[in-house]
């Protein structure tokens, strides 16, 4: 139980086009998903809190029209990159959160590799 | 805000050995206190959690203790093996389910 996916898992694109990754939970509901940042050798980094039905809740620092969320059922959000650079490039990892047994816990995806020549 | 500090960096052992992780949090209304695995690549692995009602976990090779009072909790892997290779993260969240991760661990286990 719990998995998550993503895709795609990796994606090279020009500079100046806009990228789609998508956030799954294959086998429970998330009302809530998070989109992280992942630099080489670094720590994640929270951009937005996704929620069902509502407005993404963006990060100090995050450019909400240039990262767009769109959580529009409770399996799937989407973070679109708007017009990407090459600092642009990075790791992106979704998580979902799932209560289940008075737990509240978040399981990752397996994350997008975005390349931005 | 919540700020995560994690130490050390890169940690080297070898196999048999003991690996212990710290990690310190500033806000003490911190409750819920996950680690995670992540090898190279690839997703970040919950292991184990700990939650603030309870001072230490076990699940075999590995065990999580939280000190509420100085505010830090340590991920210790007994009898390491090759296969622990790889980033270790915690993370702390006051029940608002909102992460913040330590900066990591690169863990290299010693054949």
């Amino acid at each position: 139980g719990a998995v998550v996916s993503q895709h795609p898992s990796r994606v090279i694109c020009k500079s100046g086009t806009s990228v789609k990754i998508e956030c799954r939970s294959l086998d429970f509901q998330a009302t809530t998903m998070f989109w992280y940042r992942q630099f080489p050798k670094k720590s994640l980094m929270l951009m937005a809190t996704s929620n069902e039905g509502s407005k993404a809740t963006y990060e100090q620092g995050v450019e909400k029209d240039k990262f767009l969320i769109n959580h529009a059922s409770l399996t799937l959000s989407t973070l679109t990159v708007t017009s990407a650079h090459p600092e642009d490039s990075s790791f992106y990892i979704c998580s979902a959160r799932i209560l289940a047994g008075g737990t509240d816990t978040q399981y990752f995806g397996p994350g997008t590799r975005l390349t931005v020549l | 805000g919540e700020n995560v500090e994690q130490h050390p960096s890169t940690l080297s052992v070898q196999e048999g050995d003991s690996a212990v992780i710290k990690c310190t949090y500033s806000d003490s209304a911190s409750n819920y206190f996950p680690w995670y695995k992540q090898e190279l690549g690839k997703r970040p692995q919950l292991i184990i959690d700990i939650r603030s009602n309870v001072g230490e976990k076990k699940d075999q090779r590995i065990a999580v203790t939280l000190n509420k009072t100085a505010k830090h909790f340590s991920l210790h892997i007994t009898e390491t093996q090759p296969e622990d290779s790889a980033v270790y993260f915690c993370a702390a969240t006051t029940g608002t389910y909102k992460y913040i991760f330590g900066t990591g661990t690169r863990l290299k286990v010693l054949a």
